[in-house]
């Protein structure tokens, strides 16, 4: 089945320490986003990358870092210097034609303890 | 900049009928788009309107009039299971490719 896997479902670490969330897509889609989510908040962007080894800041990556070395894989570490890091994290892609149609993971819950 | 700005919460009853409206502040217009998202769940893509007009999926309908900013999504038939939150979101009109902004959302609370 073709989809977007993010691992794990649910993180807990110690304040101080880099956490990095996983994010894999199979569906061949050149896009790639990440967001967060607070509780009863909308999504705000932190990274997002149209094409492999090139990848642009959203609304609030400070504290935050992207790679995009293969297409299917677009993982985001949440760094010491981020100075709220609990929140819910997803993943999207799309493909180039239909930038308006994403397709989410099902989240990485982080909590920073 | 960007902006949309779309209700916090609506309630409504099974079998009826729910309008959420969005208003849209953008430098550039690409289309409106609507999201599904239940409590813990990812977001699902329900509708994108780039023309004026409305477009129907089954129960669900999205307006869009680009003269006024304006767009909505309509739920008929109201079921339990459409008890969500519903985002608005356009595409920025700065960047050449896909980056998407979003509402608040709008809690939908469906009671029997």
């Amino acid at each position: 089945d073709g989809g977007i896997t993010q691992s794990p479902k649910y993180l807990f670490r110690k304040e101080g320490q880099n956490v990095t969330l996983s994010c894999e897509q199979n569906l061949n889609h050149d896009a790639m986003y990440w967001y967060r989510q607070d509780p009863g908040q909308g999504l705000r962007l932190i990274y997002y990358s149209q094409i492999v080894n090139d990848f642009q800041k959203g609304d609030i990556a400070e504290g935050y870092s992207v790679s995009r070395e293969k297409k299917e894989s677009f993982p985001l570490t949440v760094t010491s210097a981020q100075k709220n890091p609990t929140a819910f994290y997803l993943c999207a892609s799309t493909p180039a034609a239909a930038y308006n149609e994403q397709f989410f993971g099902p989240g990485t819950r982080l909590t920073v303890l | 900049g960007q902006s949309l700005e779309q209700p916090s919460e609506v309630t409504a009853v099974e079998g009826a009928i729910v309008q959420i409206n969005c208003t849209y502040q953008t430098s550039g217009f690409y289309g409106l788009s609507w999201y599904q998202q239940h409590d813990g769940g990812a977001p699902t893509f329900l509708s994108y309107n780039a023309l004026d007009g409305l477009e129907e999926t089954g129960r669900f309908s999205s307006f869009l009039s680009r003269s006024d900013s304006y767009g909505y999504l309509l739920l008929q038939e109201l079921q339990m299971k459409d008890s969500a939150s519903y985002f608005c979101a356009v595409r920025d009109g700065g960047n050449q490719g896909g980056k998407l902004i979003f509402g608040q959302g709008t809690e939908l609370s469906v009671k029997p």
